[in-house]
């Protein structure tokens, strides 16, 4: 069974980093691309990036691209999403998601205060 | 940036009757390798989305067959043949044709 655990919610200052995982188990990490969705309160759905865990390699929203980065651990079959400077409008739900094949985490709620 | 835009935006329904969501995309979803990567998600209320359906008309595993998707180029249809208690949320559709990939702004699915 495919599961894409993700780590618990956080509240955190303006400014601080940040950096969220997601752990893959019941397939091959390294076959199926990783991408990270935000969903702010009450709205819907935007993708961020994607990550291919067999080369890291990576493509960006341009809403997103300069502001987060995302990486990948394929020794432990993690995916990263992560920020240097949070901001007050970052607070979200942050899903990671096998979009093309099914499969989403349970999702991460970031939580940031000014 | 593909845009998609769904209506409707609320689709109140009756337990047992039909439903109907469109996706219009401002270009075509056809990739370069022939397939065209259209896919329809549902999220339930405080749940994660899930994928329903995806390249058009594919059923994901274990999505009930009263689910079925249709379409070609720019327009594209999820049906609900019959709709149940357990299929209220909201519908999107995302396109992973061209990056950046694109969702549709959701359509909510509420029963009357």
């Amino acid at each position: 069974e495919v599961q894409l655990v993700q780590s618990g919610a956080e509240v955190k200052k303006s400014g601080e980093s940040l950096r969220i995982s997601c752990k893959a188990s019941g397939y091959s990490f390294t076959n199926y691309w990783i991408s990270w969705v935000r969903q702010m309160p009450g709205k819907g759905l935007e993708w961020m990036g994607r990550i291919d865990p067999s080369d890291s390699s990576t493509n960006y929203s341009p809403s997103f691209q300069g502001h987060v980065t995302i990486s990948a651990d394929k020794s432990i079959s993690t995916a990263y999403l992560q920020w240097s400077s949070l901001k007050a409008s970052d607070t979200a739900m942050y899903y990671c998601a096998r979009l093309l094949r099914g499969g989403w985490g349970q999702g991460t709620l970031v939580t940031v205060s000014s | 940036d593909i845009v998609m835009t769904q209506t409707p935006l609320s689709s109140p329904v009756t337990l047992g009757q039909p439903a109907s969501i469109s996706c219009r995309s401002s270009q075509s979803l056809v990739h370069s390798d022939g397939n065209t990567y259209l896919s329809w998600l549902q999220q339930r209320p405080g749940q994660p989305p899930r994928l329903l359906i995806y390249k058009i008309s594919n059923r994901y595993s274990g999505v009930p067959d009263r689910f079925s998707g249709s379409g070609a180029g720019t327009d594209f249809t999820l049906k609900i043949s019959r709709v149940e208690a357990e299929d209220v949320g909201v519908y999107y559709c995302m396109q992973a044709t061209q990056f950046p990939w694109t969702f549709g702004q959701g359509t909510k699915v509420e029963i009357k």
